[in-house]
């Protein structure tokens, strides 16, 4: 069954904006990931957040975690068009062997 | 290169072929999996071995046949498929599920199937 569900499906923004997608999911987990997907190719893991940490920061890169309400958001600051891709949040219930469950994911355009 | 190679990177096959996905790690990674991405569909999960053992088996159809000789390699047999199983397939691997060490999943770059 579906875990994460991202929000918005379309995000569509200018250069050097940020751009924020969200996240929610339906049970307990270990930890969530956000990973990036350009056009037809494989996913690229962008950064993990376990389920005891609130926020995390790499790069231009923030994610927060509200295990209370299970909702995750990845902040992308002063965007650039490299950036444009399709972004998936990712959750380990941690009892699975590994397992990520993925959502639907965000379609982010960045317009030069 | 992300240290996950998927063989061959495009396939298009009938539905009476048999045909095998490959997936290759030197990352020293004890957990693969495959994933099927359908279009407007999230990524399914199809299988998981860890340390070469099957652990999951989603509910996939036989004509879908995982095989896992060692922890490097990944194998994904296809055989009387339909036009329905045309998708991209993802192989990741990953470290220490959930442990200490985890770091996520690193991605092949995903195997491109058509079925006519």
């Amino acid at each position: 069954s579906q875990q994460g569900e991202e929000d918005p499906q379309a995000l569509s923004i200018q250069e050097g904006e940020n751009a924020t997608m969200n996240c929610s999911y339906k049970t307990s987990i270990n930890n969530l990931q956000w990973y990036r997907q350009n056009s037809g190719r494989g996913l690229v893991h962008l950064i993990l957040i376990r389920s005891n940490e609130r926020e995390k920061h790499s790069g231009r890169l923030r994610v927060t975690l509200d295990t209370s309400k299970k909702s995750s958001s990845l902040l992308i600051t002063a965007s650039r068009a490299a950036d444009t891709a399709s972004y998936f949040c990712a959750t380990d219930a941690g009892n699975q062997g590994g397992k990520l469950i993925f959502g639907q994911g965000t379609e982010l355009s960045v317009k030069p | 290169e992300t240290g996950v190679t998927q063989t061959p990177r495009h396939l298009v096959m009938g539905m009476t072929n048999k045909k095998s996905l490959k997936c290759e790690q030197h990352l020293g990674h004890n957990a693969m999996y495959w994933y099927k991405q359908s279009a407007k569909k999230p990524l399914e999960l199809m299988f998981v071995y860890n340390f070469k053992e099957q652990t999951e088996n989603n509910s996939v159809p036989s004509r879908f046949s995982p095989e896992c000789p060692n922890s490097s390699h990944l194998f994904l047999h296809l055989h009387t498929l339909q036009p329905e199983d045309s998708a991209l397939y993802l192989c990741a691997s990953s470290q220490g599920a959930a442990g200490p060490v985890y770091r996520g999943y690193t991605f092949g770059s995903g195997t491109r199937l058509t079925v006519v």
